[in-house]
């Protein structure tokens, strides 16, 4: 089956580096996606991954390793707004998104 | 960058009812839209899939007479909850995506409905 592994809750302390792992296993793969969502919003793009390697994009870098099923997302220099969840989706074969359930990521002063 | 819109943003309607969301794509054709729920404090949960001038590819468990689905335009797709209970009461977030294959799919603000 499909399936998108990801830690429920993640606390870590503004200022800081954080990251959020992600395992995933789905029938062929075209890329992997990493999503933010505040509470009571719609999800926002923050990376696509398709081949193996780090992507930055200013304080967030998403990793991606093919052959191990296996993506990070990277946040530095925390900052109280990036309290959110975090969804990471692998497409599969037919583009389909298989989403995970999110990583809810608490940032304390 | 592209933006979808929705509408209403939130709507509160009677059991028995019927409500209309509309999802649009405002400054690219759109030929596959998603329509997702979510329940509070859970991950976002597909439920279905429609592209432009055919019918909607329903996930397992959702009911396609119940949510009606209609993708008349490449810019415009309406999700219809049909004889509505208190246990659609959830978050509907619909978005789009320009290719039919891999490509960033753009989120809409979400539709909060509540059904008293």
């Amino acid at each position: 089956g499909q399936n998108i592994d990801q830690p429920t809750e993640m606390t870590a302390t503004e200022g800081a580096i954080v990251q959020i792992n992600c395992t995933y296993q789905t029938s062929g793969f075209n890329g992997l996606f990493w999503y933010q969502q505040h509470a009571g919003e719609a999800p926002t793009f923050l990376s696509y991954n398709v081949l193996d390697g780090l992507e930055e994009k200013g304080r967030f870098s998403s990793f991606l390793s093919r052959s191990k099923g296996y993506s990070y997302l990277l946040l530095k220099e925390l900052q109280m707004k990036d309290s959110a969840s975090y969804l990471c989706a692998g497409v599969d074969s037919n583009y389909q998104l298989i989403w995970g359930a999110g990583t809810k990521l608490i940032i304390k002063p | 960058g592209a933006v979808v819109s929705q509408h209403p943003s939130w709507v509160i309607c009677k059991s028995g009812t019927s409500v209309k969301i509309e999802c649009r794509s405002l400054d690219f054709q759109a030929t596959t839209m998603f329509w997702y729920r979510q329940f509070p404090k859970q991950s976002l949960m597909l439920m279905a899939t429609s592209n432009e001038g055919s019918k909607a590819t329903y996930e397992q468990g959702v009911e396609k007479d119940k949510f009606l689905i209609n993708h008349a335009s490449l810019t415009l797709s309406t999700l219809t909850v049909t004889s509505a209970h208190p246990e659609d009461s959830s978050f509907y977030i619909c978005s789009a995506r320009e290719s039919p294959e891999v490509g960033e799919q753009y989120f809409g603000p979400g539709t909060r409905l509540t059904v008293t």
